[in-house]
């Protein structure tokens, strides 16, 4: 069984650029969610996505922003890049909320350095 | 608002030493407990999973322990090797309210075991 993919695995940025990175959850997985962890900073939670709706997200500005396609993948894209956006960027999956006895799935990560 | 804490941040052993890893969380109300192991630059490793009405879980030489009243559970590595150096990372699963599909992480445990 495949895990979470994430894609590209590293990008390098200019400041005030947009990015979008790519998350495939495992077959059978509804909701995706989005991570950030900066050095020194700990795992931050981003979004949250199930069936293709924005069900939570955190404490972050506007211009990170997401969606999921039918196919419950995901895209995360972030707009007018600061350097502070430098950092690891974990996709997670799950099955549907209700089912208790599961927990969430990391992929490998993107390593997005704005310079 | 959940927080978790891991003791202790950072620490060194020697090969074949029995340890303990901790973490605690301020809010009882959990659906799950889930220990992950990070590489150095790498994604998450889901390495046990406790349910809220499970006291413990077990794989091979890790042992989780969870209790929840008072906000507590105990990660136990025994026989360490040099190959389990990595961050051990804690994580609590909300079962209500707005918070409900996001995990709260502690900061980490940075394990090194030298032969």
């Amino acid at each position: 069984e495949a895990g979470v993919t994430q894609s590209p695995t590293h990008l390098i940025k200019t400041r005030g650029q947009q990015v979008t990175l790519r998350c495939s959850p495992i077959s059978g997985h509804t909701s995706v969610y989005w991570y950030q962890q900066a050095l020194g900073l700990g795992l931050q939670f981003l979004l949250w996505y199930d069936e293709g709706e924005e069900r939570n997200r955190g404490n972050f500005p506007p211009r990170f922003s997401g969606r999921q396609f039918p196919n419950y993948s995901s895209e995360l894209n972030v707009n007018a890049l600061e350097l502070e956006d430098s950092a690891l960027y974990l996709c997670a999956s799950s099955v549907d909320l209700l089912v208790r006895n599961y927990g969430y799935t990391f992929g490998s990560g993107t390593r997005l350095t704005v310079v | 608002k959940q927080e978790v804490t891991q003791i202790p941040a950072a620490l060194s052993v020697p090969e074949g030493e029995n340890l303990v890893l901790n973490c605690s969380f301020t809010d009882s109300a959990i659906y799950n407990l889930q220990w992950f192991r990070q590489d150095p630059g790498k994604g998450l490793t889901s390495l046990l999973l406790i349910q809220s009405s499970q006291r413990e879980q077990t794989s091979g030489r890790l042992n989780a322990s969870l209790d929840k009243s008072s906000g507590r559970s105990t990660l136990y590595i025994a026989a360490s090797q040099p190959g389990d150096s990595a961050t051990y990372l804690c994580a609590v699963r909300p079962d209500r309210g707005s918070t409900l599909g996001r995990l709260y992480f502690g900061r980490g445990t940075q394990l090194t075991v030298w032969p």
